[in-house]
């Protein structure tokens, strides 16, 4: 079980706006950057989120990141079929471990 | 942008160590900490631990008994070793250097080895 909680899975139809959890404590996202990946099937993860809130260069804004205390959250708004994919939020942790997130499975209906 | 290209043995019995290599090419070790991530099929993600180009490291407390990293600066790669492994332990195995910045106002991106399944079965 992970230590950073996220749903198993989210769905939406095409155009809609689906968000994504991430609960940890103040030892990990309460107290370090929380960054989120993506991963599409059979490829390796890919940061689309990092420090909180930034996207990388070529990162559709649609991908957006928010933090408040120890919760995280990942929206994803106009739905398209290729975001269907693995999310995972992962954070450091006071002790120093890197921490990942169960992952959560996103389904375009 | 730096490749991770990494190589190890694919299939071990029970109680045998499992041994992965990983390249460092387009970029120097020098200066970052690389990981070490699995996934068994199906499941999430898993930090196994990291290496600093000094050699430090920083294992996960849940497999820091048999796992040790190692880097070779002079061949650009760095290695894990996990021991003891069992079925348990079948999983993709990647390198990564998991992280993201703006150096300047240059986007420093993740890179990642393309994995490697290893799979433990008598």
């Amino acid at each position: 079980q992970s230590v950073l909680t996220q749903p198993p899975s989210v769905s939406g139809t095409p155009g809609q706006r689906v968000t994504i959890s991430c609960s940890g404590s103040s030892s990990n996202i309460g107290n370090n950057f929380v960054y989120w990946f993506q991963q599409l099937p059979g490829a390796a993860p890919k940061i689309i989120i990092y420090r909180d809130n930034q996207r990388p260069p070529g990162v559709p804004d649609r991908f957006s990141g928010s933090k408040s205390g120890t919760s995280a959250s990942l929206a994803i708004s106009g739905l398209r079929s290729d975001d269907e994919a693995d999310y995972y939020c992962a954070a450091w942790d006071d002790s120093l471990r890197r921490l990942f997130g169960g992952g959560t499975r996103v389904t375009v209906l | 942008q730096v490749q991770l290209q990494q190589w190890g043995a694919g299939l071990l019995k029970p109680s045998e160590t499992l041994s992965l290599t990983c390249g460092v090419y387009g970029g120097a070790l020098s200066g970052y900490n690389w990981s070490w991530i699995r996934q068994p099929p199906g499941k999430g993600l898993e930090w196994i631990g990291e290496i600093h180009h000094s050699g430090k490291t920083n294992y996960n407390p849940s497999l820091k008994s048999r796992v040790t990293m190692s880097v070779d600066t002079s061949k650009n790669q760095f290695s894990l070793n996990l021991t003891s492994v069992t079925a348990a332990d079948t999983a993709v195995y990647y390198c990564a250097r998991p992280v993201a910045y703006m150096s300047g106002n240059i986007y420093v991106p993740d890179s990642w080895g393309q994995g490697n399944l290893v799979t433990v079965s008598s």
